[in-house]
């Protein structure tokens, strides 16, 4: 069956652009998790979503980063005015109300 | 607040002998600990993990690792190591399991010598 699934693999962008980092979930999988992974870091949680409402966004590091799931099944992760700091892998993760985390491959965002 | 220290960034051992691999944690409420695996190039696939029960969990690939609370440790251990096990390896923790954010250590590099 289909795992997670994140697009683009990888993204290049000038500091200062708008980027968007979609991810797909497994299918009836209500929970959705962005994390953010730094060279030689674990993954950062940023935001939980349960159906369509962001029932955690603690780990947004500020107010640049926003993310959606307008019908509680893809989601958006969307970056404005990029900065170098945001250089990582951003992980997206589905789950099961109640059960393991099933992680896609990540988008590998590189901000010049 | 949550945490993991994954003792040791890199580790190294002969194809063949123990993997031992450290995690102690913080937490203020009884925690459900993880152990994952992410091989080069792909995404973090779930080895074990401990919610309620027996301590010692068997995982894949032939990994265990004991809950110990009075050391708040979650030792990740495989008696045998692989050529096929080097890769990166995370602790992660969480306070209620399930659809909960997961707190991880830095990773530890396993590499595995012929």
């Amino acid at each position: 069956g289909a795992g997670v699934s994140q697009t683009p693999s990888n993204k290049v962008t000038e500091k200062g652009k708008y980027v968007e980092l979609r991810c797909d979930p497994i299918s009836g999988h209500t929970a959705l998790y962005w994390y953010r992974q730094s060279l030689g870091q674990g993954p950062e949680f940023l935001i939980y979503f349960q159906g369509t409402g962001a029932a955690d966004d603690s780990g947004l590091p500020n107010d640049r980063f926003f993310a959606v799931r307008p019908e509680g099944s893809v989601s958006t992760l969307k970056i404005q005015r990029t900065e170098r700091g945001d250089s990582a892998v951003y992980l997206c993760a589905s789950s099961l109300d109640s059960g393991e985390q099933y992680f896609g491959p990540g988008t590998r965002l590189t901000v010049t | 607040a949550q945490s993991v220290t994954q003792l040791g960034s890199h580790v190294s051992v002969s194809e063949g002998a123990l993997v031992l691999l450290r995690c102690n944690y913080s937490s203020s409420v009884p925690p459900y600990l993880f152990w994952y695996v992410q091989y080069p190039n792909q995404g973090l696939q779930l080895l074990l993990k401990y919610t309620t029960g027996a301590t010692l969990v068997k995982g894949i690939n032939g990994f265990e690792a004991e809950f110990k609370k009075s050391e708040t440790s979650f030792h990740l251990t495989k008696p045998s190591a692989h050529m096929s096990d080097a890769a990166e390896y995370f602790c992660a923790v969480s306070d209620q399991g399930g659809a909960q954010k997961l707190v991880f250590g830095q990773g530890t590099r396993l590499t595995i010598n012929p």
